[in-house]
């Protein structure tokens, strides 16, 4: 089943304790992307890659580190959390060149005391 | 930086009424824009995109039409149901980038 997969779905740290969201697609896409999504915000984008090794900030990437050893996977790491990144997180990939649709991840709720 | 606006941010129609959903960008060389669909809860689902160079594109009941002159495109839901309750996105794709501007969504309700 073709799909994208986040790792974990819900989180409870502590300010300043690092974190790795993962997330991983079974279908060969090339472009990966991670986005927030807050109340009144709508989704936000905070990095994306087009290809391994090939990452570049979205709109709001500050507080926050990505990674593509492999194309399959692009963690988000949060070294030092802070209680404003409180928020639901979304991985999603698509296919570089087009169609354009991205799939999205089931969301991971990531809470910050 | 760059901006979608969308308007409603709620909207209420009654079962078998239009839905209009408005989106207006500020880089005039976006050249994609999709149109996403959250059920609570749920994740994000695209449900029609269009690109620059179409001026209209429909899927059943659903259609979108872009005005490039007015930087603005739009969502039509005819003949709702209650099913088609959702929260409801639209982004552009900035030109020259793989960027992603999403709106800051759009509640709708299908009252029965």
């Amino acid at each position: 089943e073709a799909q994208v997969t986040q790792n974990p779905r819900y989180l409870i740290t502590v300010t300043g304790k690092k974190l790795t969201v993962t997330c991983s697609q079974n279908m060969n896409h090339e472009y990966m992307s991670w986005y927030r999504q807050d109340p009144g915000l709508g989704l936000r984008q905070i990095y994306y890659s087009m290809n391994v090794e090939v990452t570049d900030k979205g709109d709001v990437p500050e507080g926050y580190k990505v990674s593509r050893k492999e194309k399959r996977n692009f963690p988000l790491i949060l070294e030092s959390p802070s209680p404003n990144q409180t928020s639901l997180y979304f991985c999603a990939s698509s296919i570089l060149q087009g169609p354009y649709e991205q799939y999205f991840g089931p969301g991971t709720r990531l809470t910050v005391t | 930086g760059e901006n979608v606006e969308q308007h409603p941010s709620t909207l209420s129609v009654q079962e078998g009424d239009s839905a209009v959903i408005k989106c207006t960008y500020s880089d005039s060389a976006s050249n994609y824009f999709p149109w996403y669909k959250q059920e609570l809860g749920k994740r994000p689902q695209l449900i029609i995109d269009i690109r620059s160079n179409v001026g209209e594109k429909k899927d059943q009941r659903i259609a979108v039409t872009l005005n490039k002159t007015a930087k603005h495109f739009s969502l039509h839901i005819t003949e709702t149901q209650p099913e088609d309750s959702a929260v409801y996105f639209c982004a552009a794709l900035l030109s020259g980038t793989y960027k992603y501007i999403f709106g800051t969504g759009t509640r709708l309700k299908v009252l029965a």
